[in-house]
């Protein structure tokens, strides 16, 4: 069974960093990307960005650049959303999906809820 | 690729026949147009990808239609499990984007 866990809700103070992981189970994790989306509260999916587990090759979307960071540990099967320095603005759940090379994400993580406040 | 769904919201009953819209400002190749479902507090999940190509497991009464610009999905006869948000994908041009949703609500 194809599974991806993410990490728990996270209540954190803007300013501080972060990192949350998604980790892969049931199929071969550098076969397939892995994407980040974000979907703040009451609103729609926004695509973040993605990377190539077997190179960490990663592609970001130009909204997002800059102010994440996208990682993986092949090793480990997981991958990471990470920030710097979170803003209010950050709050959101975040959701990790697998790509096959297509594209389309065919599998979810059931998401991490971020919360930052001011 | 700004994707835009049309109508925001749908009000219908159970039995009836759900179509959303979605129209792309740019050419999308149809294999690269994907449609998802989305419960409230759950991730959402794929429905169809390839512009007409049911994911694994989805029921029949949901189906994909389109090319170029303007793209369906039809769901034949709504059953009560089928009211949710609805979006639409693209990821054949960089950067990937989603249209804003089409909430399917009971009417």
């Amino acid at each position: 069974e194809v599974l991806l866990v993410q990490s728990g809700a996270e209540v954190i103070k803007s300013g501080e960093s972060l990192r949350i992981s998604c980790k892969g189970s049931g199929y071969s994790f550098t076969s397939y990307w892995i994407s980040w989306v974000r979907q703040m509260p009451g609103k729609g999916l926004e695509w973040m960005g993605k990377i190539e587990p077997s190179d960490s090759y990663t592609s970001y979307s130009p909204s997002f650049q800059g102010h994440v960071t996208i990682s993986a540990d092949k090793s480990i099967s997981t991958a990471y959303l990470q920030w710097s320095s979170l803003k209010a603005s950050d709050t959101a759940m975040y959701y990790c999906a697998r790509l096959p090379k297509d594209g389309r994400a065919d599998f979810w993580g059931r998401g991490t809820l971020v919360s930052v406040s001011s | 690729i700004v994707l835009t769904q049309s109508p925001g919201t749908l009000s219908l009953s159970p039995g009836e026949r759900a179509t959303l819209s979605c129209r792309a400002s740019q050419f999308i190749t149809s294999r690269y147009l994907a449609w998802y479902q989305q419960k409230p507090g759950q991730a959402p999940r794929l429905l169809i990808y390839g512009a007409s190509n049911r994911a694994t497991g989805i029921a029949d009464r949901f189906s994909g239609s389109g090319s170029g610009t303007d793209f369906t999905l039809t769901i034949s006869r709504l059953e009560p499990e089928d009211f949710a948000v609805y979006y639409c994908h693209q990821y054949g041009s960089s950067p990937i984007t989603f249209g804003q949703g089409t909430r399917l609500e009971i009417k």
